[in-house]
């Protein structure tokens, strides 16, 4: 099936500083990729839908300029957090559906801890 | 896309067949249900698909029955490895543009 691969698996960081996640299609192209949070025993919540060539939409709730999502190339999103705070330590996960098929493809997930 | 409704938890045994149940009323007719599987900190891995009927593979088998409006991942004989949360997804992404939507899940425990 097709990969998709998140970087950093995890990381620590400072309150204020901002943190930047890669979300890559390895072995396809998606024209939109997806970000997902996940807090611990809660299930995944859809964050935001990142385009390429476009501007992200974000769902209900989702502060756009917090949660800057950039789509440069067909198998590459990220999402940065912006001037993170200990409530945004969450599991960061990206996904991906290859265009006509039904199946959607998970990232490995990036665990953000902020101090 | 359709909400779907599964059990919190469910407890089994080594060896023992596990059936979860999900239920999905309001299932539109493009939509295909997918099940997942996530083990603690790590993303969702795709188990099996369908749109109707019966799918099986080398892991599970999925039972649909003809109103669509429910189906049961069947996994046999269940190991220690298999505990983990189980989601059952409904809806028709084929455009790529559209995500599927997470429900609470079914967290599954296997015991020796």
């Amino acid at each position: 099936g097709a990969v998709v691969s998140q970087h950093p698996s995890w990381v620590i960081c400072k309150s204020g500083t901002s943190v930047k996640i890669e979300c890559r299609s390895l072995d396809f192209q998606a024209t939109t990729m997806f970000w997902y949070r996940q807090f611990p025993k809660q299930s995944l919540m859809l964050m935001a839908t990142s385009n390429e060539g476009s501007k992200a939409t974000y769902e209900q709730g989702v502060e756009k300029d917090k949660f800057l999502i950039n789509h440069a190339s067909l198998t590459l999103s990220t999402l940065t957090v912006t001037s993170a705070h200990p409530e945004d330590s969450s599991f960061y996960i990206c996904s991906a559906n290859l265009a006509g098929s039904e199946t959607q493809y998970f990232g490995p997930g990036t665990r953000l801890l902020v101090l | 896309l359709a909400k779907t409704t599964q059990p919190i938890s469910m407890d089994s045994y080594e060896g023992q067949e596990v059936n979860i149940t999900c239920s999905h009323n309001n299932i539109a007719t493009n939509d295909y249900i997918t099940w997942y599987q996530q083990f603690p900190s790590q993303g969702p891995r795709f188990i099996i698909q369908g749109y109707k009927t019966k799918v099986t593979n080398e892991v599970a088998s999925l039972f649909i029955p003809a109103d669509r409006k429910s189906s049961t991942l069947s996994l046999p004989r269940v190991s220690l490895s298999d505990t983990a949360v189980y989601y059952c997804l409904v809806g028709d992404i084929r455009t790529g543009r559209r995500a599927l939507t997470f429900g609470s899940g079914t967290r599954l425990q296997v015991q020796p």
